[in-house]
């Protein structure tokens, strides 16, 4: 059972397009990470969001966390080759701080100069 | 700086033999977990501690096993290596809810 699904799998834009990403689920999480991944190398921290209905911007990505905390989104303007990756969403159950995430199977993003 | 660390960066070996995949953390964080993850796809909790001598396994079977006598230091062991273990395997770490990784040993067992 998919716990958080990512949608979409698998996107190949043009730089210069805008681009969204959801990350959605029946369970409520006490915060969510998104990560970005490249080939060979491990998941960086972008961002946690913690309240429902936040909205954090990192340059030109910007980070929603729904208002009931089940669901969130990332919206990335005017993309650059440079954002090319494995974007991986992670929602932490808020069970006894065990501090173990729940990953979603993650968004291939392909920006062709 | 703190920061986490994997060794080796890559491995290629022979189906039998023994293994130990390092990972050391220098952020003083009691919770470390290492993930088994395909190219591209989404990570599989194989392992976690919450401190030293605590060690439980995760949601995707493993033949592997791991131990945690120190604090910063989580290795993790095959005993006997086969092709199916072939995978990337990462380490983290976390304090309070947000996992910080290292950048993964990519295993391939011939």
């Amino acid at each position: 059972t998919q716990l958080l699904k990512q949608s979409p799998q698998f996107l190949s834009i043009q730089e210069g397009e805008n681009l969204t990403v959801y990350c959605n689920s029946s369970s409520v999480f006490s915060s969510l990470q998104w990560y970005r991944q490249e080939p060979g190398e491990g998941p960086v921290l972008l961002v946690t969001v913690v309240t429902g209905g936040e909205v954090k911007k990192l340059k030109r990505l910007t980070f929603q966390f729904g208002d009931a905390r089940k669901d969130s989104s990332l919206h990335i303007t005017a993309a650059q080759t440079g954002d090319t990756g494995l974007y991986l969403c992670a929602g932490a159950l808020n069970s006894g701080n065990t501090g173990k995430l729940i990953f979603g199977q993650g968004t291939t993003l392909q920006v062709k100069p | 700086e703190a920061d986490i660390y994997q060794t080796p960066r890559y491995l290629v070996i022979g189906t039998g033999k023994k293994i130990t995949l390092e990972c050391s953390q220098t952020m003083g964080h009691d919770k470390m977990y290492w993930y088994q993850q395909d190219p591209g796809m989404e990570l599989h909790l194989i392992h976690y501690s919450y401190g030293v001598n605590s060690t439980e396994k995760g949601d995707l079977s493993s033949e592997s096993t791991v131990s945690r006598i120190r604090t910063e230091h989580f290795p993790l062991t095959l005993e006997s290596a086969r092709p199916s273990h072939t995978s990337q395997y990462l380490c983290a770490s976390s304090g309070w809810g947000e996992q910080f990784f290292g950048p993964g040993t990519r295993l391939t067992v011939l």
